[in-house]
């Protein structure tokens, strides 16, 4: 079965740093993984996705996310963080078989100034 | 484009009380998917419509626990017998039917999810 890990529960960052949240996947075949951001009390919003194709993908809020299926790692990435940034960050495969779609435990982002 | 719409936002509910949850996914989208989110943890899968089918529920939680989608429109999700253990966030997804495309089909967007507090 498809699945993520996500590395690092929280992830601290001073404001105007690097962001890296870190995924790594597990399937037996080539999978549909997303980032999804949830800001508190308030539902999921998709940030990227990877599908098939360019392995590097940009998503909203200038984060982007590169495919790497050597490394099995799908980590999300931002070159300068912004307060509003701060949000917990879900990583998630889609099962290939199913409809579902199966997350990690989140990363929680805090960005100080 | 409305978004997919979830109702109530919170409930509060004694022990052992039946508790429903309603979702109305984005108009035009014809599959439709209930989570369970747990503090600190991602959303947990729970079941899945296609139109008012409902092709996946092996994986709610226990027989307490059913949705329906009597029209391929709106979707309730019912707990009977509530126990502390179902206090949770349960949030509703919706996507595009396959005719739209590989990719479209893939995206689920979710609502902002109903709060669920058993007391």
């Amino acid at each position: 079965a498809q699945s993520v890990t996500q590395l690092g529960s929280h992830v601290s960052v001073s404001e105007g740093a690097l962001v890296l949240l870190r995924c790594n996947y597990s399937s037996s075949v080539p999978p549909y993984l997303f980032w999804y951001v949830q800001y508190p009390n308030q539902g999921l919003q998709l940030l990227l996705k990877y599908t098939t194709g360019a392995t590097l993908v940009k998503g909203i809020n200038g984060f982007e996310a590169e495919f790497k299926k050597s490394e099995t790692s799908f980590h999300l990435t931002k070159p300068s963080a912004h307060m509003s940034d701060a949000a917990e960050y879900f990583c998630a495969v889609k099962e290939n078989s199913g409809y579902a779609l199966n997350f990690g435990k989140g990363t929680s982002l805090l960005v100080t100034p | 484009d409305t978004g997919v719409s979830q109702d109530p936002r919170h409930k509060i509910t004694k022990r052992g009380q039946n508790v429903t949850f309603r979702c109305d996914p984005i108009s035009e989208h014809n599959r439709l998917y209930w989570y369970r989110q747990t503090l600190g943890q991602g959303p947990e899968f729970l079941t899945y419509f296609q139109n008012e089918a409902q092709l996946e529920k092996s994986r709610l939680l226990s027989d307490r626990f059913s949705a329906e989608r009597p029209k391929g429109s709106f979707s309730t999700l019912e707990i009977q017998r509530t126990e502390q253990g179902d206090s949770a966030m349960y949030l509703c997804a919706s996507s595009l039917p396959a005719i739209q495309g590989l990719l479209a089909k893939n995206i689920q967007y979710f609502g902002a999810g109903t709060r669920l507090s058993v007391l």
